[in-house]
């Protein structure tokens, strides 16, 4: 079966700070991956998404950007933080077969201060 | 423009009620998937169902009902004889596949307490 881990579940860190978040998928090849972030406990965006390895699609343009340097990881980066990047993030993977369904990951809870 | 409505911020019931939540939906495709996602305090959204635009059946699982109706643009859910374990947010989304976008787009949820 397929699990989708995310790391870390917590993150505090400072204005101006870097982030890195990271995404990992088992049980399935070549699966699209996704970013969203959650404010304010509501209201899922969409950040990026890719279909293969290092091909990224941003959905919203921001001081945020992904990379994809395996099959099955997707990392969320930036290199400073702002405090409106606070949010809870997730990560989500579709099937090359299905690509409508998306399931997600547990989440990383960021809090910018 | 795809959109999604749920105007139903907060609902709260008491245990054993029925509750129904309702999500409107707004897209110009003719093919698309509807959603709905679970979202317990944890955080993680767990998927409960897929609909695609070219089945109108309503789904029922277990105390789980999903009413699919394209005349009205709504794809709404029903929990029979609610549980407290099913307080958590309620998302509905809708994609487009023909839009050449994998973007999901998500209602604002509904927020569903359950009360013992």
């Amino acid at each position: 079966s397929q699990t989708i881990h995310q790391w870390p579940a917590t993150l505090v860190q400072p204005v101006g700070s870097p982030l890195s978040l990271e995404c990992t998928v088992e049980g399935t090849s070549n699966p699209n991956l996704y970013w969203y972030r959650q404010a304010a406990g509501r209201g899922l965006q969409l950040l990026f998404y890719s279909v293969g390895i290092g091909q990224i699609s941003s959905e919203v343009p921001q001081n945020l950007s992904a990379s994809r340097p395996q099959d099955r990881q997707f990392i969320l980066s930036s290199k400073k933080l702002l405090l409106s990047d606070s949010g809870f993030y997730l990560c989500a993977w579709s099937a090359v077969g299905d690509t409508d369904t998306q399931y997600f990951g547990p989440g990383t809870r960021l809090t910018v201060l | 423009a795809q959109k999604v409505t749920q105007a139903q911020t907060e609902i709260s019931v008491v245990e054993k009620e029925d509750v129904t939540l309702d999500c409107v939906y707004e897209t110009r495709d003719t093919t698309y998937y509807l959603f709905w996602y679970k979202q317990p305090p944890s955080g993680e959204l767990v998927f409960l169902i897929r609909r695609n635009s070219f089945d109108e059946q309503n789904e029922i699982s277990g105390r789980y009902s999903w009413n699919f109706q394209k005349s009205t643009s709504s794809f709404n859910f029903t929990i029979t004889a609610s549980q407290v374990v099913d307080s958590a947010v309620y998302f509905c989304a809708l994609s487009a596949p023909g839009a050449g976008s994998y973007q999901l787009t998500f209602g604002k949820g509904t927020k569903l307490s359950v009360i013992p």
